[in-house]
């Protein structure tokens, strides 16, 4: 059964900095992985996608790496913003059905 | 318009009463799923359909049922709520294969009384 995990939970950031949330998966058979953001009590918004093949994407401020033989991916923001503060959420697609971290809640303070 | 709506949005319901949740999308995609958010639990599944004639339990099926009406049209039922089944429920679509990304709607928040 495939397990994510996200970490840390929480982190709170200054304006301006740059940070990385992590996600870690136990069985490294995946077709892509997601990165999500849902702001509170919204639906979720799809960041960045990656598939099995790929090693990255970037999206304006926005990577996201993929190693699969270790089980990890990160996402790095750059130049963090107030308006970055979110939940960010790692989802891996093993096959039928994706499987969602609980989730890195960030707080970026002016 | 959004590409992917839930009805409805909020609804507050008593232990017992039978609720629909329902979700149509404008994506043309094929694979529609319904999740469970709950704080500290991340997003459950619930069930999963491929096509109007496919439909699939996921992790936490029971006290719940669905039904695939179209292509662009899957509803949630709850047909006795109970307390615990208090959550924030999405609906979500993806494209056939497994390089698509998935679509999510804004959720409905339920509140079994």
């Amino acid at each position: 059964k495939q397990e994510v995990t996200q970490i840390p939970a929480a982190l709170s950031v200054p304006e301006g900095e740059n940070l990385v949330l992590n996600c870690s998966f136990t069985d490294s058979a995946i077709y892509n992985l997601q990165w999500f953001r849902q702001d509170p009590g919204k639906g979720l918004t799809s960041l960045l996608l990656i598939q099995s093949s790929q090693r990255e994407q970037t999206s304006g401020r926005l990577n996201a790496s993929l190693d699969k033989s270790s089980g990890r991916s990160t996402l790095y923001i750059a130049a963090s913003q107030p308006g970055d503060s979110a939940t960010y959420l790692c989802a891996v697609d093993s096959g039928s059905r994706l499987t969602f971290g609980e989730g890195t809640q960030l707080t970026v303070n002016p | 318009d959004a590409d992917v709506t839930q009805t409805p949005r909020n609804r507050i319901t008593k232990t017992g009463k039978r609720i629909m949740l329902e979700c149509s999308q404008t994506k043309g995609h094929d694979r529609m799923y319904w999740y469970r958010q709950d704080p500290g639990l991340g997003l459950q599944l619930i069930y999963y359909s491929f096509d109007v004639k496919d439909i699939n339990k996921g992790e936490i099926s029971d006290g719940y049922s669905v039904s695939r009406q179209a292509q662009a049209k899957f509803s949630l039922s709850l047909e006795s709520a109970i307390p615990n089944q208090t959550a924030l429920y999405f609906c979500a679509t993806r494209s056939s294969g497994n390089t698509g990304e998935l679509f999510f709607g804004e959720g409905s928040r339920l509140t079994v009384l």
